[in-house]
């Protein structure tokens, strides 16, 4: 079974300034993705970034990237040039590349609520 | 966006009713899942289906049952409604490759008095 911890409950970062997310994760899994999701009070579950574990080259999405270890099982998110409408919980999200009958079964972190102050 | 929609958004219902929630799709995926989010928790899944009439038991089962006759269609139901069952209740989508994203629907506060 996988787990996924986001040690940090609560962050707040000025506009326009860069604010780093962790996330650490443990499997046994060789092969796997690791996500971020945002959620604004809206409560909509929005997609931010995508990593493939076999991938060595850190996903990048706009002002959002990732610093993935493998080794170190960790898995940060940087949102630079922080703007008011990033403020929301985010997920961090694991899922073994492995199909079977549960499909895209994703392992949850228990979330980062970040506060961007103008 | 992709096509998911949940119903009710919100409901408050009292200990001891059942209580059906409904996630429809019109993506024609294969997959679909039901979350439930609880704070320090993040979401952690209840049922899955992999196709119509196949289903299983997630992390979080006991208490909940579910059912999908259409591909469209994923019910899940409270056959007796408990304090503890109080959450913000997702549905989430995805395709039959090991590289498709999960999509989620809107979500569906319930509270159980």
């Amino acid at each position: 079974a996988q787990t996924v911890t986001q040690s940090q409950p609560e962050m707040s970062v000025q506009e326009a300034e860069t604010v780093t997310l962790s996330c650490t994760y443990d499997t046994s899994e060789s092969n796997y993705y690791l996500f971020w999701y945002k959620q604004p009070p809206s409560r909509q579950m929005i997609l931010v970034i995508r990593q493939e574990a076999y991938k060595q080259q850190n996903a990048t999405e706009n002002r959002f990237s990732v610093n993935f270890q493998k080794a170190a099982k960790s898995f940060s998110l940087k949102i630079s040039d922080s703007q008011l409408g990033d403020t929301a919980m985010y997920f961090c999200a694991f899922k073994p590349t492995i199909l079977n009958n549960a499909g895209n079964m994703l392992t949850f972190g228990g979330g980062t609520r970040l506060m961007v102050k103008p | 966006d992709a096509g998911i929609t949940q119903s009710p958004r919100h409901k408050v219902t009292e200990t001891g009713t059942p209580v059906t929630l409904r996630c429809h799709q019109t993506e024609n995926h294969r997959y679909m899942y039901w979350y439930r989010q609880d704070p320090g928790h993040g979401l952690r899944l209840i049922h899955y289906s992999y196709g119509v009439k196949d289903t299983d038991k997630g992390e979080v089962s006991d208490g909940y049952s579910v059912s999908r006759s259409k591909t469209e269609d994923f019910l899940l139901t409270l056959e007796s409604a408990t304090s503890s069952q109080t959450s913000v209740y997702f549905c989430a989508i995805s395709g039959r490759a090991a590289t498709d994203t999960q999509y989620f629907g809107p979500g569906t506060r319930l509270t159980v008095l």
